[in-house]
């Protein structure tokens, strides 16, 4: 069976501060995971993803994400974050579909 | 290259009644899957089409169904509606599907039903 936790359902973090969303997975085959994020009144829209081969990732927009294997966790990081990522964070598995956390509430606070 | 289209956007519906959901994917997709996503339960998988098949299904009651058509465009039906189906509903293709293909998501349709 496959599970996502996301540990926290909202996080405030002021501009320019460093921030991690928790992701804890468990799964009983290998695991393909993912980082979504949602802007209100939005789709998803796929933030970075954790296929194979090296376990650190990085987005487009400063955003990282560390595939830990012996800790079933995938927690999201950015050093410095803006009002514009002022949204919500979903992260996923797949065993062919995606198997959703509850998702984090990100708020940048001026 | 366009993306994920979905119609209508917004949706409100009487309880009882029936609704249409329309999904567009990106073009050169074969594969698209569906999600509601409510406040309560979070994101859920409804199913997923492939070359016109329902070739994986979530935990739905049989009110919830789909098909696609041989573009590709896919539709989501749901027959007697009950209060607990107003959510958003989330559309999503990908090239063929699987466990490392990148989905790609519309927009969503916001279903309320009164």
């Amino acid at each position: 069976a496959q599970s996502v936790t996301q540990l926290d359902s909202q996080v405030p973090v002021f501009e320019e501060a460093p921030v991690e969303l928790r992701c804890n997975y468990s799964s009983s085959v290998s695991v393909y995971l993912f980082w979504y994020v949602q802007y209100p009144n939005q789709g998803l829209q796929l933030l970075l993803k954790y296929l194979s081969g090296s376990t650190l990732v990085e987005s487009i927009n400063g955003f990282e994400a560390e595939f830990n294997k012996s800790q079933t966790s995938f927690h999201l990081r950015k050093p410095s974050v803006h009002i514009s990522d002022t949204a919500e964070y979903f992260c996923a598995v797949t065993l062919g579909n995606l198997f959703f956390g509850t998702g984090t509430r990100l708020t940048v606070i001026p | 290259k366009a993306g994920v289209t979905q119609t209508p956007r917004y949706l409100i519906k009487t309880r009882g009644q029936q609704v249409t959901l329309s999904c567009s994917p990106i073009s050169g997709h074969r594969s698209v899957s569906w999600y509601q996503q409510t406040p309560g339960q979070g994101l859920q998988f409804l199913f997923e089409y492939f070359s016109e098949t329902q070739r994986n299904k979530g935990n739905f009651p049989g009110r919830f169904s789909g098909r696609q058509f041989s573009n590709s465009r896919s539709e989501m039906n749901v027959s007697t509606l009950e209060l607990g189906d107003s959510a958003l509903y989330l559309c999503a293709s990908s090239l063929e599907g699987g466990l490392r293909t990148e989905a790609f998501f519309g927009q969503g349709t916001r279903l309320t039903v009164v």
